[in-house]
């Protein structure tokens, strides 16, 4: 496997359900991504873990809960959720430096349906 | 608030020139991406732009004027496959990575 790599590609759940997304980077990179993109709205970012550690939550709701066992894997933990969170589920790494953010790497995305 | 405009759709025809353009207000400016996302798959790396001017590669070029917050994507000699989403990111003050909400290309023979 070369790249990032998601599973699975397509996800249906009804609002009790419980599920989980995975991440997997192969780039030996040090920061890790989940974003939300919606049609016609801007990507929505929702966590960042950098070395492992999470930098950044964006007041994303608690039905939503990541984590990072390390460098390379990313899961998304869902559970109770509601209609309007279907939507691609996309996973990104980069390199983080002194400089910044470098560009990001994407994975395939997760299309999830709650119904 | 921090902003970043694009045209939601373009229309161009194959073997011509397109111009897709990005304005942004935001907390400072540390860079600006841009990507390429064929639908329903990942959103791929075109190019990045810290200083004003022209960054040519192949096909595709990016311009950046900071003073006047603007980009834009060149896309030259379009081909079918260039039919795509394009989005613009603006990395801010923070290191933090705004995104656009991306053109739709639409090439027609």
């Amino acid at each position: 496997e070369t790249g990032v790599t998601q599973t699975p590609r397509h996800l249906v759940m009804g609002m009790t359900n419980k599920k989980s997304l995975k991440c997997e980077q192969h780039l030996g990179h040090n920061a890790m991504y989940w974003y939300k993109q919606s049609a016609k709205k801007p990507l929505e970012l929702m966590f960042v873990y950098n070395f492992k550690e999470q930098t950044e939550n964006n007041s994303v709701p608690s039905r939503f809960s990541p984590e990072c066992p390390n460098s390379s894997h990313l899961f998304l933990h869902l559970h109770t959720l509601q209609p309007e969170d279907s939507a691609l589920y996309l996973c990104a790494s980069s390199q983080e430096g002194l400089a910044g953010p470098y560009e990001q790497y994407f994975g395939p995305g997760t299309r999830l349906t709650v119904t | 608030g921090q902003n970043i405009d694009q045209p939601t759709e373009m229309t161009a025809t194959e073997g011509a020139i397109v111009q897709i353009n990005c304005t942004y207000q935001t907390s400072g400016f540390n860079g600006l991406f841009w990507y390429q996302q064929h639908a329903g798959e990942a959103p791929t790396f075109l190019s990045y732009n810290v200083l004003d001017g022209l960054e040519e590669k192949g096909r595709f070029s990016s311009f950046l004027s900071r003073s006047k917050g603007y980009s834009y994507l060149l896309l030259k000699e379009l081909q079918m496959k260039d039919s795509a989403s394009y989005l613009c990111a603006v990395i801010d003050s923070n290191y933090q990575l705004i995104w656009g909400a991306g053109t739709k290309l639409i090439i027609k023979p």
